[in-house]
């Protein structure tokens, strides 16, 4: 079985501060892939991130970076110096190898305030 | 075309009426599924289609939900007899293969409303 686990459902934070979103999973598999998504008000899933479970290397792109780390089951997503545009429902994602379908967790709705 | 596209993007139904919705993949893009978002909550699979065929559609709530797929292009999901729990985002998402080496493209969806 899968599960995604977004213990925060609403973050609330000024502009420029740094905000961390919590992802914890559950999967029997060894080989397995990890996704962020956002959705902004517009609706649409945006892609932000895929790893694959033998790949714990941390990862910057800009003012985002992930922390992968296997021995807690953990990839929590970091906005660093957080924008009014970054508001939106981010999604952490799991997919085992031998599937294709998503198990999503609940979101994290994020409000950047100016 | 450049994106996934759903039609229509709103739908306000009545109980007991049967409702269609659309999605157009990109181009090219072999493998298409469904998911379902209910309100503050995360997505649920649907159904997958490789070409034409659905090899899954184990995640299709009841009997009252189906889809097909022309060749590898449109796809359209069928609720039949609408209900009141019915009342969510259906999204549609492509990708070139059924593989996660290959990205998920999503459209933006179509938010059912049934009263």
């Amino acid at each position: 079985a899968q599960k995604v686990t977004q213990a925060q459902t609403e973050i609330s934070v000024v502009e420029k501060e740094d905000v961390t979103l919590d992802c914890v999973y559950e999967t029997r598999d060894t080989t397995y892939y990890l996704f962020w998504y956002k959705q902004p008000p517009s609706g649409e899933l945006v892609f932000l991130i895929r790893r694959n479970s033998f790949d714990e290397q941390n990862e910057i792109s800009g003012r985002y970076s992930w922390n992968f780390q296997k021995s807690t089951s953990s990839f929590n997503f970091t906005i660093t110096a957080s924008q009014v545009v970054d508001s939106a429902v981010y999604f952490c994602a799991l997919s085992e190898a031998r599937d294709y379908k998503l198990s999503f967790g609940a979101g994290t709705t994020v409000t950047v305030r100016a | 075309g450049a994106g996934v596209s759903q039609s229509p993007s709103n739908k306000v139904t009545e109980k007991g009426k049967d409702v269609e919705l659309r999605c157009d993949p990109i181009s090219g893009h072999t493998a298409l599924y469904w998911y379902r978002q209910r309100l503050g909550q995360g997505l649920e699979f649907l159904i997958y289609f490789q070409g034409n065929s659905a090899p899954d559609k184990s995640g299709l709530p009841s009997d009252r939900f189906s889809a097909e797929r022309t060749g590898e292009s449109v796809s359209t999901l069928t609720i039949q007899r609408t209900q009141q729990e019915d009342s969510a985002v259906y999204l549609c998402a492509s990708s070139l293969r059924g593989q996660h080496s290959y990205g998920y493209t999503f459209g933006s969806g179509t938010r059912l409303t049934v009263v």
